[in-house]
């Protein structure tokens, strides 16, 4: 099955600096990638994702790379913000998040100094 | 109204006892989730259902069964519950390619 790995754990950056987090997936059917954020207590957040056929995705402060060859993809956040701390967790599937299910991985634990 | 629902929202029991906690969505969405967070946060995928059809992951013990009474609801028994079923149980909803969404997780305590 799918194997997920996500670096690193925990990542802290200044307030205003960007943060770059990275997992690499293991099955190379595999051809969709969300990224949740979680924030204590709460449930997971859809915040970006991207399908095999796009290599880049941009929404505001965030983005999202795959290179389906390496199979890795990354999240980017630029000008950090105090809010932006939280937990984030990618993820894998086949067909979408189809039947089968969302692979995730052991998430990073991002914290904003001020 | 929120559109992936879960109860309990906390559930506190015993060793041994049998309990439920049941989830509604109100997307129209085709394919519910079971996933189970553990106290180090690693989120895992237990079951998925789709018209009719039962996708298990293959580590999650018997104890633990979905059962869906229609395309809005699936509901997760556990018998027997024993410590290390202590988590906080996320139910989650898609349709086709879309993205799935999370309930707000129902947090179990077994003493």
């Amino acid at each position: 099955g799918e194997n997920v790995e996500q670096h690193p754990s925990t990542l802290s950056v200044q307030e205003g600096d960007s943060a770059v987090i990275k997992c690499t997936y293991s099955d190379s059917a595999s051809n969709y990638f969300p990224w949740y954020k979680q924030e204590l207590g709460k449930r997971p957040q859809l915040i970006i994702d991207i399908r095999s056929n796009v290599g880049e995705k941009k929404d505001q402060r965030i983005a999202v790379t795959l290179n389906k060859t390496a199979k890795h993809f990354s999240l980017h956040i630029t000008e950090t913000q105090p809010e932006d701390s939280a937990v984030y967790f990618c993820a894998a599937s086949m067909a979408g998040g189809g039947a089968d299910g969302l692979t995730f991985g052991k998430g990073t634990h991002l914290i904003i100094q001020p | 109204d929120t559109a992936v629902s879960q109860t309990p929202k906390y559930l506190v029991t015993q060793m041994g006892n049998d309990k439920s906690i049941k989830c509604e969505q109100n997307l129209g969405h085709d394919t519910m989730y079971w996933y189970k967070q553990d106290s180090k946060k690693f989120l895992k995928i237990m079951f998925s259902y789709n018209n009719k059809e039962l996708i298990i992951n293959e580590t999650v013990p018997n104890r633990f069964s979905p059962k869906s009474p229609d395309k809005a609801h699936l509901n997760l028994h556990i018998n027997s519950l024993e410590l290390g079923d202590s988590a906080v149980y996320f139910c989650a909803s898609s349709q086709g390619y879309q993205p799935q969404h999370f309930g707000d997780g129902t947090r179990l305590s077994i003493l």
